[in-house]
């Protein structure tokens, strides 16, 4: 069993278009986030949920939208797509964020995506 | 702020050297410690962690010591194979927040 899924693995798309992403985790965590890798590999988080509920919103702009319709969903949602916006994108998954064991993050098999 | 500092890469070994990669940090009050490892193609995945000072993570022969007194948790193996070449990026998570701070990353190549 897969513990975070993405769909898609693969985004290619138009500027200007509007696409989602969609992430599920199986492993009952409370906390979800959204992560941004570029072509160095740099990893900035995004966004951050705990329990269906916005935590972390990290200068991101207003073109992206999260939503979290219960605890082990996550969906990511682009608006007006711009040339900037190509790279990896990244969910995760962790039990209990900043708890006293330090939270261990569950990645997800990221999405590339593409803008043209 | 927090923040996460290890060594620009890539590093480039031969099969059975020995690796080292440094990490240093900076944080307010205790933080956990981490080394992802992130092979070609895929997602992160947590390597060994360590959540006090002088506690030693360990996995699949790589260590890290938690060191208070000069914020480091550098990686090392004393054997490297070439299925490790992947990018390795130290982390730390901080009690009471909800996120993770994660370094630039180390692309490392071993050679046959």
């Amino acid at each position: 069993d897969t513990a975070v899924s993405q769909t898609p693995k693969y985004l290619v798309t138009q500027m200007g278009n509007d696409k989602s992403i969609k992430c599920e985790q199986n492993l009952g965590h409370d906390t979800m986030y959204w992560y941004k890798q570029d072509s160095k590999k740099f990893l900035k988080i995004m966004f951050s949920y705990n329990n269906k509920e916005l935590i972390i919103n990290e200068t991101v702009p207003n073109r992206f939208s999260p939503k979290s319709p219960d605890k082990a969903h996550l969906n990511l949602h682009i608006n007006s797509l711009e040339l900037g916006d190509s790279a990896v994108y990244f969910c995760a998954s962790s039990q209990v964020a900043g708890g006293p064991s330090g939270d261990t993050q569950y990645f997800g098999p990221g999405t590339r995506l593409t803008v043209l | 702020g927090d923040s996460v500092t290890q060594m620009e890469g890539p590093v480039t070994l031969s099969e059975e050297a020995f690796l080292t990669i440094n990490c240093t940090y900076t944080a307010t009050g205790y933080p956990s410690l981490f080394w992802y490892v992130q092979y070609p193609g895929e997602g992160l995945q947590l390597l060994l962690k360590a959540t006090k000072a002088d506690d030693k993570g360990s996995n699949k022969g790589f260590e890290a010591t938690y060191r208070k007194e000069t914020t480091s948790f550098h990686l090392e193996k004393g054997s490297v194979q070439v299925s490790d070449s992947a990018v390795y990026f130290c982390a730390l998570s901080s009690t009471g927040g909800f996120k993770t701070i994660f370094g630039a990353g180390t692309r490392l190549f071993v050679k046959a």
